[in-house]
């Protein structure tokens, strides 16, 4: 079975600053699929980006953008010009035939 | 507006009792899926259907059952058999392709009186 591992339980970052959040993964897939979600306070899933393995070129959405490096097995999100609405937990998943999620990394922004 | 709605938002469980979460989607939507989170811990699935009438385990289906009788619909019923049922339970629904992401619903927390 797919395994997610995210090795950093809790970081900070200042307002403004730039943050990674590591993520590693491993299969035995070729083709699937990554996935970041944040998980605010509301405790509400939210989609923040995704990425297909087949795909080279890296996904980005506005100041969210991953690091993806397939024979690495590595899925790190990169989050610039933090903002204090970021302060969530954030989790990795891998989707083949269902979807595996990280333990999560706890993400305060601080003023 | 489209989406999951979990119901009941709080629930509470004697021992011994069976209680059942409710999950509703309208997104038309193939595929369905059940989570436990516990503190400090990621989402571990339950179980997840992709079809009507048919469900599979997830990785700790133990004390809990499932049932898609409708497209829109998959409850979730945890049973005395689960020991230690105090978690919060998050519903999903996705198109069914594997690189359509999952929507989820609002969750439901449930906890032993």
């Amino acid at each position: 079975a797919q395994t997610v591992t995210q090795s950093q339980p809790e970081m900070s970052v200042q307002e403004a600053e730039t943050v990674t959040l590591s993520c590693t993964y491993d299969t035995s897939e070729n083709n699937y699929y990554l996935f970041w979600y944040k998980q605010p306070p509301s405790r509400q899933m939210i989609l923040v980006i995704r990425q297909e393995a087949y795909k080279q070129q890296n996904a980005t959405e506005n100041r969210f953008s991953v690091n993806f490096q397939k024979a690495a097995k590595s899925f790190s999100l990169k989050i610039s010009d933090s903002q204090l609405g970021d302060t969530a937990m954030y989790f990795c998943a891998f989707m083949k035939h269902d979807m595996r999620f990280g333990a999560g990394t706890r993400l305060t922004v601080k003023p | 507006d489209g989406g999951i709605t979990q119901s009941p938002k709080y629930l509470f469980r004697k021992e011994g009792q069976n209680v059942t979460l409710s999950c509703e989607q309208n997104l038309n939507h193939d595929a369905m899926y059940w989570y436990r989170q516990d503190p400090g811990q990621g989402l571990r699935l339950i179980y997840y259907s992709q079809i009507v009438n048919d469900f599979q385990k997830g990785d700790i289906a133990e004390g809990y059952s499932v049932s898609r009788e409708k497209k829109e619909s998959f409850p979730l019923t945890v049973t005395s058999a689960q020991k230690n049922p105090t978690a919060f339970y998050l519903c999903a629904s996705s198109m069914g392709a594997a690189y359509q992401p999952q929507h989820f619903g609002d969750g439901t927390r449930l906890s032993i009186l």
